[in-house]
């Protein structure tokens, strides 16, 4: 049972233009959303995070929606560049005292220059 | 200092081999992770470690047995694996005492299993 999914395995878009990825999950206990982007070879690295008591995170290029009553999130890269081609991840953790964060199936971005 | 080391990077092994994975990290972080990655697949949870203390144990076959010698390490030793064990092995670690906060992955240790 995949609790976070990623619905858009692959997505291409072209340079300057926005990238929209998305996320559902199915636990109502989430309440911690984080975004990674994983190169080949390398470890995920940590994007974006959103907490379930905010329904909207910016941190430059990068912000990240939440929708809770849809238990949906979705993150938004404007403008898109060709570095940030690469497989995004988004996790989810539940109830603080637990460590256990889910994350999705991932979707490969590519943007076109 | 932000990184998680892992080593080896890559590890061949036959099916009657002892290996381990090594894991460091010096940002203070009192929780770490083990995550098994297959190709086109997210990463999946094996072992929590918090306060040194085994947290976590997501039904991992016990060829699989972590160690946390001190708050900076981590290991994981590998025996009688299977070649279907062949996977990106990902550590990780975190800052908080609960589930809110950042992981930092290391790049991780591509496992070979002939």
């Amino acid at each position: 049972d995949q609790q976070v999914k990623q619905n858009s395995p692959s997505l291409s878009v072209q340079e300057g233009r926005i990238s929209i990825l998305n996320c559902d999950y199915t636990n109502s206990m989430f309440d911690y959303f984080l975004w990674y982007k994983k190169y080949p070879a390398e470890g995920p690295t940590f994007l974006i995070s959103i907490s379930s008591i905010k329904d909207k995170n910016e941190d430059g290029r990068f912000t990240v929606f939440l929708n809770k009553s849809a238990k949906h999130l979705s993150l938004h890269i404007v403008p898109s560049q060709p570095g940030d081609s690469a497989v995004y991840f988004c996790a989810a953790s539940g109830a603080s005292g637990t460590y256990k964060y889910i994350f999705g199936t991932g979707t490969r971005l590519k943007v076109l220059a | 200092d932000t990184e998680v080391t892992q080593t080896p990077k890559h590890l061949v092994m036959g099916m009657t081999n002892k290996k381990s994975l090594k894991c460091e990290q010096h940002m203070g972080h009192r929780a770490m992770y083990w995550y098994k990655q297959k190709a086109k697949k997210p990463p999946e949870l094996m072992f929590v470690y918090s306060y040194e203390k085994l947290s976590i144990n997501e039904s991992v076959p016990s060829r699989f047995s972590p160690e946390c010698p001190n708050s900076s390490l981590l290991n994981l030793h590998l025996h009688a694996l299977q070649p279907e064990d062949s996977a990106l092995y990902l550590c990780a670690s975190s800052t908080s005492g609960g589930a809110i906060g950042e992981l930092f992955f290391g790049e991780g240790s591509r496992l070979t299993v002939l």
